[in-house]
């Protein structure tokens, strides 16, 4: 069955990276795009940016330009969001979503990781 | 930017109840919608895509209509397990967009 595990919980400073990692399995890991979403502590979620299925394009909301970069690993069936320059407001639950159509690049999320909770605090 | 506003904020229904769950797109994004459902401590569960096509595994007592700009996800008789936060995303355009999400609460 499809399986996406993330990365366990992290602290950081403010001003530093993190890194969440997104392991797949269940499934061609190369023939589905993979999308990030974040969930802040009591709001909504939160569209962060794509990575393609196997072209490892990338785009990214505006919103996280020049601090996140989205990357993969096919030989680890692994898929990887780092957000630089963290600040308080990027505490939240950071999620890893596959698309639900082999080969397309956007379309809805079937599944979904656990979750990574990024809790940023001086 | 296309905004997504989700009606009502909290909705209270009794179990054996219908839910209707409001939708609008500050655009058309066509049938690029698709519902989420949230628990507490849980990743969202799809529900629906393509504004009406049920997920593999979802009861046939969620409904969706489209498309355009208004969407409706229906639940036609709640369950104990449908008490969640429901979330409506488009991704007909860049970036993708989610809806502030409606409660469904026990009345």
């Amino acid at each position: 069955q499809v399986q996406l595990v993330q990365s366990g919980a992290e602290v950081k400073k403010p001003g530093a990276s993190v890194k969440v990692s997104c392991r797949a399995s269940g499934y061609s890991f190369t023939s589905y795009a993979m999308h990030w979403v974040r969930q802040a502590p009591g709001q909504g979620l939160e569209w962060m940016g794509w990575i393609t299925a196997g072209s490892y394009n990338t785009r990214y909301s505006q919103k996280f330009q020049g601090r996140v970069t989205i990357t993969r690993d096919t030989s680890a069936n692994t898929a990887y969001m780092e957000l630089s320059s963290l600040r308080s407001e990027d505490t939240a639950v950071y999620y890893c979503a596959r698309v639900g159509f082999r080969g397309y690049t956007v379309n809805h999320f079937d599944y979904w990781g656990q979750g990574t909770l990024v809790t940023v605090s001086s | 930017e296309i905004v997504m506003t989700q009606s009502p904020a909290t909705l209270s229904v009794s179990p054996g109840e219908r839910a209707t769950l409001s939708c609008r797109a500050s655009q058309s994004v066509s049938s690029n919608l698709a519902w989420y459902q949230q628990k507490p401590g849980q990743a969202p569960r799809l529900l629906i895509y393509g504004a009406s096509t049920r997920a593999t595994g979802i009861p046939g007592r969620f409904s969706g209509s489209g498309p355009g700009t208004e969407f409706t996800l229906t639940i036609s008789s709640l369950q104990s397990e449908d008490f969640a936060v429901y979330y409506c995303q488009q991704y007909n355009d860049w970036p993708l967009t989610f809806g502030g999400g409606t409660k469904v609460e026990i009345k």
